[in-house]
């Protein structure tokens, strides 16, 4: 089953901060996050294995809770590089494994200058 | 190293016509993975493969798709009749997963857009 993301877009300007949620109702093992640029291919970002657990990429980090089966991705001070959908991916099962990822259908992130 | 490679990048065929999309992952990964986006459905996972075996085929739409990984350097996903509904991007991606030390990270290719007219 897709998981849910919100917003589905926002727009911003560079500097500002932006929160990007992703729910499922389907337990939880680990939350993939890619970021999409337009015409382009999907390029990780990072992947939560841990309930609770947070990392980070640059400016850009993310939480998972795994009891409420939700995940965020927190951009702080976007650049304009920021710009692009950005997609959760949800597994079920296994440790970290790309098998039976499910991917939301995306939020689309613009930064403004 | 040079990444996961797809071709054709575009695609313009009639309908009734036979697609063939091909994969090349990258080498040492043991995890080949086939996708369809559409603005409609986004990212779907149709196929994937670990080692050159099928493991999960329940994503593809239709016995009119197909997919083949002969070695673990190549792969297609052919589609016999096509249709206009099958117009999409189709993402090739490879992963190295094994065991619990491995970040799980998809590697995707450029992508192949297809249009069926």
């Amino acid at each position: 089953q897709q998981p849910v993301q919100s917003p589905q877009a926002v727009i911003l300007r560079e500097g500002e901060d932006a929160v990007i949620n992703c729910s499922s109702s389907k337990a939880l093992y680990s939350v993939h996050w890619y970021r999409q640029k337009h015409g382009e291919a999907p390029v990780f970002l990072m992947i939560l294995l841990k309930g609770g657990e947070q990392k980070g990429h640059d400016k850009i980090s993310a939480s998972f809770n795994e009891k409420k089966q939700q995940s965020s991705l927190y951009l702080t001070a976007s650049q304009l590089s920021y710009s692009g959908t950005y997609f959760c991916g949800t597994g079920g099962i296994s440790s970290g494994s790309a098998r039976q990822l499910t991917f939301g259908s995306g939020t689309q992130l613009t930064v403004l200058p | 190293d040079a990444g996961v490679i797809q071709s054709p990048r575009h695609e313009v065929t009639e309908m009734g016509q036979e697609v063939t999309l091909r994969c090349k992952p990258i080498s040492g990964h043991d995890y080949l993975f086939w996708y369809r986006q559409t603005m409609m459905r986004g990212l779907e996972l149709l196929i994937y493969f670990n080692n050159n075996v099928p493991i999960d085929d329940s994503g593809m739409p239709e016995d009119r798709f197909s997919a083949k990984m002969p070695n673990a350097s190549f792969s297609t996903l052919k589609i016999q009749p096509s249709e206009p509904r099958d117009s999409a991007v189709y993402f090739c991606a490879s992963s190295a997963i094994r065991g619990g030390m491995n970040t799980g990270e998809l590697f995707f290719g450029e992508g192949s857009r297809l249009t069926v007219l």
